[in-house]
């Protein structure tokens, strides 16, 4: 199984400045006949299903805030947040679909500092 | 609008059975594999089973295989969750979730219903 590694577990922001999450993955998630890393990010408020952010590791979902941004290749990937706002407070979780089974990062919660 | 509901979820003994239903409304049902997802209380997500659009291939993580089953009944724009000998580490919210690209086989997911919630306990 791909082990999917976030750090830091939790990270405290002040508003306005960029917040970093990294993801590495225990073996490469790029697909060299497509060129695509199959990687993606969530977003997870409490009491919330999570949401798409990032797929192919930079591809943004639509109707995502480029605030998000998404990048890396190989085994080792960041979900940047170019400037935190309140409602960004959440966890983040980065997910492999290179192949089964699918597997995510345990979480990196974010708040505000 | 994509929309997925999911039903099912309660209170089970460890050793029983549930099954899990997931209405999909919104989209070509039939186009897109579909999974189930879960995360225990106060934990992380846990991808569970994977079936592709037309049924015709399953896959599962090795905590579930041989005790779940995931099915999907395309006229009726419906997946399944068959659970038997449940435990109480199955004890989650169980999410069913819609892959964004039709094109491979299982992927990420752009689509996740609001969940329900599987308590094994005696």
């Amino acid at each position: 199984d791909i082990v999917m590694t976030q750090s830091p577990d939790s990270l405290a922001v002040s508003l306005g400045e960029r917040a970093t999450i990294n993801c590495k993955s225990s073996q490469s998630v790029l697909y060299r006949s497509t060129n695509k890393n199959y990687l993606a990010w969530y977003q997870q408020k409490p009491g919330q299903p999570p949401k798409l952010l990032i797929y192919w590791a930079s591809a943004r979902e639509s109707g995502v805030t480029d605030r998000f941004s998404g990048s890396g290749s190989g085994t080792d990937f960041t979900l940047s947040i170019s400037s935190l706002q309140a409602e960004d407070v959440a966890v983040y979780y980065c997910q492999q679909y290179y192949t089964t089974p699918l597997t995510f990062g345990q979480g990196t919660k974010v708040d505000i500092k | 609008e994509v929309q997925l509901l999911e039903s099912g979820g309660g209170l089970v003994q460890p050793g029983g059975s549930l099954r899990l239903s997931c209405a999909a409304s919104g989209f070509t049902f039939s186009s897109y594999a579909m999974s189930w997802v879960r995360q225990a209380p106060g934990k992380g997500l846990e991808w569970v089973s994977a079936i592709r659009g037309s049924g015709e291939s399953t896959y599962y993580a090795d905590s579930v295989k041989g005790r779940f089953s995931i099915s999907r009944d395309n006229s009726k724009n419906t997946l399944y969750l068959q659970m038997n000998s449940l435990r109480a580490e199955d004890t989650a919210v169980y999410y069913c979730a819609k892959d964004f690209d039709m094109m491979i086989v299982v992927a990420a997911f752009d689509y996740w219903g609001q969940g329900t919630l599987v308590t094994v306990s005696s």
